[in-house]
């Protein structure tokens, strides 16, 4: 099972940028993906989070009506659209496999994560 | 929201002692709660599912107790390897992390 973002980089204050996450080793279709992000020295944040078929999304209040989750399952991809980015969202970016060992889903694995810098 | 609170922010051990680190919920998450490792560069690893299961491949040295509100992870004998940050995480409602636990060297 293997879990691969790429897209990060520094960015301006206000600008787009848009995150991937390619997935591999196991059935992607039947996994809830999530993005959780960290900055630097800190601690964790759940992001994001789509169902099965993007029929189910969520959002942290942080990012919502400016981040977009979506994936792409004949792709095995996971995509994140960040717009009108702030300091604040300065963070290394997890993708993370939702997975239920018994009840609710929690995230195992992740990836190995990508940095998105905003700074002007 | 629910809010994880860790303790102690920084525990400082000797190779070979126990460590025990507590995580408190702000309101009852049943018993999903889990434990994830994270050493300096690297994504957070998952130790403990169901609030004391181990995940696959995690050494037995690693246990997790506690339901309700109040959990512990207990690390029975410190290996060099396990001096890392560890957080913990409810997915009983939405999913929230604490603010995490660093495990350094005494």
């Amino acid at each position: 099972v293997q879990l691969v973002e790429s897209g990060g980089g520094l960015v301006q204050p206000g600008r787009s940028l848009r995150l991937s996450c390619a997935a591999s080793g196991f059935t992607f279709e039947d996994h809830v993906m999530h993005w959780v992000r960290q900055a630097p020295g800190k601690g964790l944040e759940w992001v994001s989070g789509i169902s099965w078929k993007s029929g189910s999304i969520g959002y942290a209040d942080s990012v919502k009506g400016r981040f977009s989750i979506s994936r792409d399952n004949a792709k095995n991809s996971l995509y994140l659209q960040m717009n009108s980015l702030r300091v604040e969202d300065t963070a290394f970016y997890y993708c993370a496999r939702g997975i239920s060992y018994q009840g609710p889903a929690l995230f195992d694995p992740w990836g190995q994560g990508t940095l998105v810098t905003v700074s002007s | 929201e629910i809010v994880m609170t860790q303790s102690p922010a920084t525990l400082s051990v000797s190779p070979g002692e126990r460590a025990t680190l507590s995580c408190r919920a702000s309101q009852s998450v049943s018993s999903n709660l889990a434990w994830y490792q994270q050493k300096p560069g690297q994504a957070p690893r998952l130790l403990i599912y169901g609030a004391s299961t181990r995940a696959t491949g995690i050494p037995a040295r690693f246990s997790g107790s506690g339901s309700g509100t109040e959990f512990t992870l207990t690390i029975s004998s410190l290996q060099s390897e396990d001096f890392a940050v560890y957080y913990c995480q409810q997915y009983n409602n939405w999913w929230t992390f604490g603010q995490g636990t660093r495990v350094e060297i005494k």
